[in-house]
């Protein structure tokens, strides 16, 4: 059964930086696109963008370039997703999901999600 | 961006009885392939989003056969022939036809 394991909460000053692990098993990390997805306490899902693991190819949407960096690393078969210059719009849960096999724009199964707090 | 908008926002339904919720997009889901790109998640309380329904009308592994999803185009059904009390959450629809993918805004569904 696919696993995708993220790291855990983190708490953050106004302007630092917060990278959040996803480690992926029981699948060839390489064959699936992964996503990230957040979601502020009490609000909806936002997709943020994806990496193809095996190309390292990535995809931001325009709400997040320029702050956002999508990276993997294939010899632990775990993706990262590094945001800089946090605000307190930048409180949520971080999800990643990994893409399903043999067709584009389906996102499941997700991580168990990461709490970034940002506050001073 | 494709605006999705989902309705009703709050569901409260008697256990066994039927439930439906609807998502409209701003423009066609309908690809080129005959797919439609849009996608059904339910969040439980507390646990990260999971998959129910995918290019509109398939269920994903393990999903009861309860849960169903119609449609084409732009309008979209999600319907639930008999609830349950594990059925509460928040679903979303979501469209992966073009980047950046969207979501709806939810729709809270709730035992009476």
């Amino acid at each position: 059964q696919v696993q995708l394991v993220q790291s855990g909460a983190e708490v953050k000053k106004p302007g630092a930086s917060v990278k959040v692990s996803c480690k992926a098993s029981e699948y060839t990390f390489t064959d699936y696109f992964m996503h990230w997805v957040r979601q502020a306490p009490g609000q909806g899902l936002e997709w943020m963008g994806w990496i193809n693991p095996n190309s390292g190819v990535t995809y931001y949407t325009q709400k997040f370039q320029g702050r956002v960096t999508m990276t993997r690393d294939t010899s632990i078969s775990t993706a990262y997703m590094d945001l800089r210059g946090l605000t307190s719009d930048d409180t949520a849960v971080y999800y990643c999901a990994r893409e399903k096999g043999g067709i584009f724009g389906v996102v499941g199964p997700w991580g168990q999600g990461t709490l970034v707090t940002v506050s001073s | 961006d494709i605006v999705m908008t989902q309705s009703p926002l709050s569901l409260p339904v008697t256990p066994g009885e039927p439930a439906s919720i609807f998502c409209r997009s701003s423009q066609s889901l309908l690809h080129s392939n005959g797919y439609n790109h849009l996608n059904w998640y339910l969040q439980r309380p507390g646990q990260s989003p999971q998959l129910l329904i995918y290019l509109g009308s398939n269920r994903a592994s393990g999903v009861p056969d309860r849960f169903s999803g119609s449609g084409s185009g732009t309008d979209f059904a999600l319907k639930i022939s008999r609830v349950e009390a594990e059925d509460v959450g928040v679903y979303y629809c979501m469209q992966g036809l073009q980047t950046p993918y969207t979501f709806g805004q939810g729709t809270k569904l709730g035992i009476k």
